[in-house]
């Protein structure tokens, strides 16, 4: 079965600081893999997908994510934090051969000013 | 374009009413998904349709518990009686695999927020 674990639920950086947030998923396929960026009383939207064509992915406002299938990661970053990244992230995978999406319980990112 | 639209935003009622919650989702999508958001619990898959026709409602937790999609444009979620523990933010999204630039990635509405009393 398909899992994933999202390392920290809450994540604090400063502004211009790295931003790292820890996703470790479990298939027994290659997955799809992707973050979702949620803000308050919002739904979630995609900000990058992994989908075998590249193993660095980048996303939307400056995000990016490397898949290491050897570590089962996919790690979200971003070189410079910005107030406007505070939110939360979810880490989600899809099977392949499936199209259920399980979610990871989710990190909140503060950015300290 | 218009993106996944769920009504109400907000819904308060009474334990033991019954709650009807409503999406439309994108022109074209083929699949949709009904998600429950609890602190407590993240973010569950209820139960997802393709094509109008529900696929996998393991997640559906208890009876009381049901979706409809009467045609591609339309879905709902009742709740009948609802109970205080169903609080919560139900969002639907929906999604689609037809064409290669579409890798199953979902498109979220805004949520139904429900505070049940």
């Amino acid at each position: 079965a398909q899992s994933v674990t999202q390392l920290g639920s809450h994540v604090s950086v400063s502004e211009g600081a790295l931003v790292l947030l820890r996703c470790n998923y479990s298939s027994s396929v290659p997955p799809y893999l992707f973050w979702y960026v949620q803000y308050p009383n919002q739904g979630l939207q995609l900000l990058l997908k992994y989908t075998s064509a590249a193993t660095l992915v980048k996303g939307i406002n400056g995000f990016e994510a490397e898949f290491k299938k050897s570590e089962t990661s996919f790690h979200l970053t971003k070189p410079s934090a910005h107030m406007s990244d505070a939110a939360e992230y979810f880490c989600a995978v899809r099977n392949t051969g499936g199209f259920k999406t399980i979610f990871g319980a989710g990190t909140r990112l503060f950015v300290k000013a | 374009d218009a993106g996944v639209i769920q009504s109400p935003r907000h819904e308060v009622t009474e334990m033991g009413q019954e709650v009807t919650l409503r999406c439309k989702p994108i022109s074209g999508h083929d699949y949709l998904f009904w998600y429950r958001q609890t602190m407590m619990r993240g973010l569950e898959l209820l139960i997802y349709f393709n094509n109008n026709v529900p696929i996998d409602d393991s997640g559906m937790p208890e009876d009381r518990f049901s979706a409809k999609m009467p045609n591609a444009s339309f879905s709902t979620l009742k709740i009948q009686p609802s109970e205080p523990r169903d609080s919560a933010v139900y969002f639907c999204a929906s999604s689609s695999l037809q064409g290669p630039q579409y890798t199953g990635e979902l498109f979220f509405g805004e949520g139904s927020r429900l505070t049940v009393l």
